[in-house]
């Protein structure tokens, strides 16, 4: 079964200060994608590495950036935190290169930016 | 413009009832259609996934319908359990050789004893 972790299930912080979410999984695969989730507006990509080192913007890049410096890792960083940021984050993961196979998504990390 | 609308926005059923829930899409060019179970504070999982030549599509008590050329899609869930409650999203697949995803918000339901 694949497997994708996240590296909290809960986080609160503070305005500007910059957070680090990790993303894990353990299938090999390329492609690996983080989500934001919010009431009423469904999940909306953040950005997607679909190798190491390579990343590209999704639909809602902007106070976000990203690291996949391992295959099996993809960190979404908050340069400094703000309240329009809190919201559930989630990861997923693709493999063989191709969006047909289906995402694999991790727990979530339910971020509260105060 | 590209949009994935589900309806109803929230169910509530009693437990051994069926029920249907719809998503419809207005997005070009198709590719695939899934639909995902998310129960609270998980990531969603998938239940099933529908090309454009697929018109039906079963996973035990779930069972998936594509209309393509309507541009619907419908989830009807048979025998409805307590395990059942969960939030269900409609997920499509565009864009030809991009492959980009529009998620549609969901629709959360709640299966009473």
């Amino acid at each position: 079964d694949v497997k994708v972790t996240q590296s909290s299930r809960y986080l609160v912080k503070r305005t500007g200060e910059k957070v680090f979410l990790e993303c894990v999984q353990d299938m090999d695969h390329e492609n690996m994608f983080w989500y934001r989730q919010d009431p009423g507006l469904g999940l909306r990509l953040i950005y997607f590495s679909y190798d190491v080192k390579m990343k590209e913007k999704g639909d809602i890049p902007e106070g976000y950036s990203v690291s996949r410096e391992k295959k099996e890792r993809f960190s979404l960083i908050l340069e400094s935190a703000s309240t329009n940021q809190t919201s559930m984050y989630l990861c997923a993961t693709v493999g063989t290169g191709s969006f047909y196979n289906e995402q694999f998504f991790g727990p979530g990390t339910r971020l509260t930016v105060l | 413009k590209n949009q994935v609308e589900q309806s109803p926005q929230s169910l509530i059923i009693l437990e051994g009832k069926n029920c249907t829930l719809q998503c419809n899409y207005t997005v070009s060019p198709f590719s695939n259609l899934r639909w995902y179970k998310q129960d609270t504070g998980r990531g969603p999982v998938s239940l099933t996934i529908m090309t454009f030549s697929e018109n039906t599509k079963s996973n035990g008590r779930y069972t998936a319908t594509l209309d393509a050329d309507t541009k619907q899609s419908s989830l009807h869930i048979t025998a409805s359990q307590l395990s059942d409650s969960a939030s269900y999203i409609c997920v499509v697949i565009y864009g030809g050789a991009t492959n980009k995803l529009i998620f549609g918000t969901g629709t959360l339901l709640a299966v009473q004893p």
